[in-house]
């Protein structure tokens, strides 16, 4: 069991650029989540997918973000144009099966900062 | 506005004191989560609660769901430095099958 593996840990880009990150969850998982984090707050759920199904979006994931998980596997989740407001903490989490009492097991989240 | 809201937001305490964190809502949970988060890292699962009054113990830890599954605590025994973190709980409703909404979390400080 390697973990769930976000990559880049760091990512520092100009505003308007376009960036993209990816989550390798454990192998298995067949439910994957993106969330977002900003200082002294808690993570904001973004989407799930339960394979290769994206099954729900918060209104905060706008036209800009894009999410995928083509094969049930690996995800990434893609901004574009980028914003001042989208710095914050990108976390990934995978479990291994439906239903509230599955954990989620969170990868270390990739940091973003806009210049 | 919060789904969940979690009290205090912070909280500073010698090692050997107990101390109490609450997750608060006005909507019913189907579960609940426990997680804490350390800097730089992601979150990690403590506990999961489905049963309303139900109650958990995980070492020096006690969690409770409340009887109507809209609240829960968590409580620390003889806290030590090592449990010093954010701490965060997470619900998910009775009409979401897989999207759980996080509080803004307690930030524990234990000191020596």
């Amino acid at each position: 069991d390697t973990g769930v593996s976000q990559d880049p840990r760091h990512k520092i880009t100009k505003r308007g650029q376009n960036v993209t990150f990816r989550c390798d969850p454990i192998s298995e998982h067949n439910r994957l989540y993106w969330y977002r984090q900003t200082l002294g707050q808690g993570p904001e759920f973004l989407t799930y997918f339960q394979n290769e199904a994206q099954l729900e979006k918060s209104r905060l994931l706008s036209d800009r973000f894009s999410a995928e998980r083509p094969k049930g596997s690996f995800s990434t989740l893609e901004i574009q144009r980028t914003e001042q407001g989208d710095s914050a903490m990108y976390l990934c989490a995978s479990s291994p099966g439906t239903g509230g009492r599955q954990p989620q097991h969170f990868g270390d989240g990739t940091r973003l900062s806009i210049l | 506005t919060q789904l969940l809201e979690q009290s205090p937001q912070f909280l500073s305490i010698q090692e050997g004191e107990n101390l109490t964190v609450y997750c608060n809502s006005s909507s019913v949970f189907s579960s609940l989560q426990w997680y804490r988060q350390e800097p730089g890292e992601g979150p990690v699962l403590l506990v999961t609660v489905v049963t309303g009054g139900e109650v958990k113990k995980l070492k020096r830890l006690t969690f409770q769901f409340g009887d109507a599954r809209k609240d829960s605590s968590l409580h620390i025994t003889a806290a030590q430095p090592g449990d010093t973190g954010l701490y965060l709980c997470a619900g998910l409703t009775t009409d979401s099958w897989g999207k759980f909404q996080f509080g803004a979390g307690t930030q524990v400080v234990v000191t020596p």
